[in-house]
């Protein structure tokens, strides 16, 4: 198994530019979600989903939009890239249901610089 | 509102030393799930250790374990044999619930990093 892969790994952007982060995983969990972190704040909630077709807003997720078509995969799309969202994100994921840790399988992070 | 505070933003431990990493939690909801992560420089995050509001023992996982004191809502890891490979920093997190039920997501406390030396 992989796990939770992420790419890219590095990407710079110039203010108003548009990407998509990828992320896909192999372990055929349901919940997906995505992470920021930003120094002295933790990881902080974007987007989640519970299963493909099905999507929710997170803590922070202004500026940033989700899709959900395969149970494996789950895009980020920066719509039009600003400094405030220099930061590193993560992408997890786990079963859902009535299993006792929850565990969240973690990517290995994406670094993004605006500029 | 659900909260992690971790008050120590960092942490020195001599090498084969216990350290306790603190973590208070706020919740309302008598059903809840506590987790830590590690972070090592490189970057990922490594699942470390779980405890449910209703188990009965503090986890144990190898040299790390929790103590859950759940009365005074805090949850702190304990290192025993500090190992210069412990050197990272480490997340406290609360599973989140909604109306009365568990989710899957997960709220982080701003995290401490830890230095073991030699």
């Amino acid at each position: 198994n992989a796990g939770v892969t992420q790419t890219p790994k590095f990407q710079v952007l110039k203010t108003g530019q548009s990407m998509t982060l990828q992320c896909a995983q192999d372990m055929n969990h349901e919940y997906m979600s995505w992470y920021r972190q930003d120094p002295g704040m933790g990881l902080r909630l974007i987007h989640y989903s519970v299963g493909a077709g099905i999507t929710d807003q997170g803590e922070v997720p202004n500026g940033y939009n989700v899709s959900r078509s395969t149970t494996e995969d789950f895009p980020l799309r920066l719509l039009s890239a600003a400094p405030s969202q220099t930061s590193v994100y993560f992408c997890a994921s786990s079963y859902t249901g009535t299993g006792t840790t929850y565990e969240q399988y973690f990517g290995p992070g994406t670094r993004l610089t605006v500029t | 509102a659900q909260k992690i505070t971790q008050t120590q933003p960092g942490m020195f431990v001599q090498e084969k030393e216990a350290v306790t990493l603190d973590c208070t939690y706020d919740t309302s909801d008598p059903s809840y799930g506590l987790f830590w992560y590690k972070q090592p420089s490189s970057g990922e995050m490594i699942f470390l250790i779980y405890q449910g509001s209703y188990d009965q023992q503090n986890a144990t996982e190898g040299r790390y374990s929790l103590n859950f004191q759940k009365a005074r809502k805090s949850a702190n890891l304990v290192i025993s044999a500090s190992q210069l490979g412990d050197s990272a920093m480490y997340f406290c997190a609360m599973r989140e619930t909604n109306n009365g039920g568990a989710t899957n997501k997960l709220i982080f406390g701003t995290g401490t990093l830890l230095a073991v030396q030699p």
